[in-house]
């Protein structure tokens, strides 16, 4: 079945430095693909989003491209703050018989220093 | 958009015991979904909820343990029976938006942290 696969936690950086999380997707066809983020203590929010190959999805300063090539869609911010410290989930969406569900990767915990 | 609330926001609870989380959205939705996220893991589907109809359970998900109740179009209970330190989690409730018929968006409570000794 559709499944990602998103690289393992967690990551630590420096205040500015670039931040890329890797996730990759098993589907067939081509799926919505989402990140969520989850701030400490909060639920979980729409950070991006894209709906069809090749698209990009963007939101306060991160990124993701579809890519069909690599089956990947990979999350990157240029200058990470501090306040970007929180766990991210890369997710699609169940096309079968449990619509409007979500299958998540794993989380992979981002805590950024000063 | 939706906005959801969940009640308890955390709880410390005794072996053997029950807890029922509430939550309450702020607009009518067909679909609300109970996930659990384990310390350090991701979300896993515990049961879709429907209104009007039974929940949906995933596998390894009973209804015995996690009854679903769904009595309207905003708001629905999940009860963790005879809890164990295993069901030590956080649980979330969603619910999906559609968006222009492209995609379903899916929004989360707060969730309720819950810690089982």
């Amino acid at each position: 079945g559709d499944s990602v696969t998103q690289m393992e936690g967690p990551v630590t950086l420096s205040e500015e430095a670039f931040l890329t999380i890797n996730c990759t997707y098993t589907a067939t066809g081509y799926p919505s693909l989402f990140w969520y983020v989850q701030y400490p203590g909060e639920g979980l929010q729409l950070l991006l989003k894209a709906t069809k190959a090749d698209d990009k999805g963007s939101n306060k300063g991160f990124e993701a491209t579809y890519r069909k090539e690599t089956t990947s869609f990979h999350l990157e911010k240029g200058s990470v703050q501090v306040s970007d410290s929180a766990v991210y989930f890369c997710a699609l969406p169940d096309r079968g018989s449990t619509l409007g569900r979500l299958y998540f990767g794993r989380g992979t915990q981002l805590t950024v220093w000063p | 958009s939706a906005v959801i609330s969940q009640k308890p926001s955390r709880d410390i609870c005794q072996r053997g015991t029950s807890l029922t989380i509430q939550c309450q959205v702020d607009s009518q939705v067909t679909m609300m979904f109970w996930y659990r996220q384990q310390p350090g893991q991701s979300l896993t589907l515990i049961a879709t909820a429907n209104q009007g109809s039974e929940a949906t359970y995933e596998s390894g998900f009973v209804i015995d343990k996690f009854p679903i109740s769904r009595p309207n179009l905003t708001f629905s209970t999940l009860t963790v029976s005879n809890m164990s330190p295993e069901d030590s989690s956080i649980y979330l409730c969603s619910v999906t938006l559609r968006r222009g018929g492209i995609y379903n968006e899916q929004f989360f409570g707060p969730g309720t942290r819950l810690t089982v000794l």
